[in-house]
């Protein structure tokens, strides 16, 4: 149980558009879903906590306006990052916090999604 | 400012052998969490041990909590080939499972 998944899991894009990623909690129900993006051989760094029905909260120095999320409903968050730069190019990675039960206090990750752009 | 620093920054053992990670914190936490990362792959929760915990086991896991040092622990015991992989400490400060993580550990385990 608690798994999560990221779709794509792979993007190469132009500069200048604009990339979608979706994090997906399968086999249960996430009120919160985190951000993260990891530069290669570097740990991960928190971009935003994204609740269920409300606004994302950014972490500092991270352009709300860039990289916007929605989370629309209690298993899907999405990330776009927008009008994106060859200096965006890295590893995204979500996780989710299950809404009840004994784990809730635990973040579940997904495999991750590879953004390079041109 | 990330919360958590391991060290070593790389360990390289043989097969059969223990591997030590440890990391230190800078502020008081609600739990801190260990987890593995394979290249280029996401993130394998270990294990998650509590402010009030001071040592915590799961199979060949070995983690201990000392808060008054604001260190952790990871001791993998009779390491194996598939136990390469990055590790991660992990701390919960704020309260509502905001996690601020480490820079890592990079574990090679040689046949």
């Amino acid at each position: 149980g608690a798994v999560v998944s990221q779709h794509p899991s792979r993007v190469i894009c132009k500069s200048g558009t604009s990339v979608k990623i979706e994090c997906r909690s399968l086999d249960f129900q996430a009120t919160t879903m985190f951000w993260y993006r990891q530069f290669p051989k570097q740990s991960l760094m928190l971009m935003a906590t994204s609740n269920e029905g409300s606004k994302a909260t950014y972490e500092q120095g991270v352009e709300k306006d860039k990289f916007l999320i929605n989370h629309a409903s209690l298993t899907l968050s999405t990330l776009t990052v927008t009008s994106a730069h060859p200096e965006d190019s890295s590893f995204y990675i979500c996780s989710a916090r299950p809404r009840q039960g004994p784990r809730y206090n635990e973040q579940f990750f997904g495999p991750g999604t590879r953004l390079t752009v041109l | 400012s990330q919360q958590g620093e391991e060290d070593p920054q790389a360990l390289s053992i043989q097969e059969g052998e223990n591997a030590t990670m440890n990391c230190s914190y800078k502020t008081s936490i609600n739990n801190l969490q260990w987890y593995r990362q394979n290249s280029g792959r996401g993130l394998v929760h270990l294990i998650l041990i509590r402010s009030n915990e001071r040592e915590k086991h799961s199979g060949r896991l070995r983690v201990t909590l000392d808060t008054s040092k604001k260190s952790s622990s990871l001791l993998i015991t009779a390491s194996r080939a598939a136990d390469t992989a990055s590790y991660f400490c992990a701390t919960d400060a704020r309260g509502y499972s905001t996690l601020t993580f480490g820079k890592g550990t990079m574990l090679l385990v040689s046949p």
